[in-house]
């Protein structure tokens, strides 16, 4: 059974940068697409981006100016920074697999715990 | 974005009760469409794919139907275990975004 876990400091200064590893178990990072998700308190879901295996990435509009990912495959991890945080990006931060054949759309399958990142001075 | 609207927000059921959770898409989304399940402190499960095909795991108590815009989630004899929020989410269009949950509560 793939397992996914999320680590990374639970808090980060403004201004500062957020960074996080998701680390893949019980499968290979290869022929996937590897995302994050966050949830702020009381508010629904928002996907930030994937990283391809090969490292190409697709990031939302709304977070692409401050949003870096990057593979590792020879740990089987994945990682997200995220630069110049506010309060507003206090959350719940999942990794989540996403798979499907090649002719067609991914979806996610597998998703992490989630860990929780407060932004504060 | 394509904006994705559940309803209701929230429900209460008892136990053995079926329910049926709307999904709606602000623009057709084909039938790219998936469902979740999140219990508090757990991670998100993932349901169904595709509308209506059922992730390796999940029981057929689960069911999901629709295309284009409208989409439904049907939960069959409820459990205790089944209490928790669902949402959905499109992936045809980027940025992929979900519904804003239905949480469903023990009456």
């Amino acid at each position: 059974q793939v397992q996914l876990q999320e680590s990374g400091p639970g808090l980060v200064k403004p201004s500062e940068t957020l960074s996080l590893t998701c680390t893949v178990s019980g499968g290979s990072i290869n022929n996937y697409y590897w995302s994050w998700i966050r949830q702020p308190p009381g508010n629904r879901l928002e996907w930030i981006g994937f990283v391809y295996y090969t490292g190409s990435t697709n990031l939302n509009p709304s977070l692409k100016s401050r949003v870096g990912m990057s593979v590792d495959t020879s740990k089987n991890q994945f990682s997200l920074r995220l630069s110049s945080v506010t309060a507003a990006d206090t959350a719940v931060y999942y990794c989540a697999r996403a798979t499907g054949p090649k002719w067609d759309l991914p979806y996610f399958d597998f998703w992490g715990q989630g860990s929780l990142v407060t932004v504060s001075s | 974005d394509i904006q994705m609207t559940q309803s209701p927000s929230s429900l209460s059921a008892s136990v053995g009760d079926r329910v049926t959770i709307t999904c709606r898409a602000s623009q057709g989304i084909r039938n790219y469409l998936a469902w979740f399940q999140q219990t508090p402190g757990k991670a998100p499960k993932s349901l169904i794919y595709a509308a209506s095909t059922l992730q390796s795991g999940v029981p057929s108590k689960f069911s999901g139907s629709g295309s284009g815009t409208d989409f439904t989630l049907t939960i069959s004899n409820l459990q205790p275990a089944d209490f928790a929020t669902y949402y959905c989410q499109q992936y045809y269009n980027f940025p992929w975004t979900f519904g804003q949950g239905t949480k469903v509560e023990i009456k």
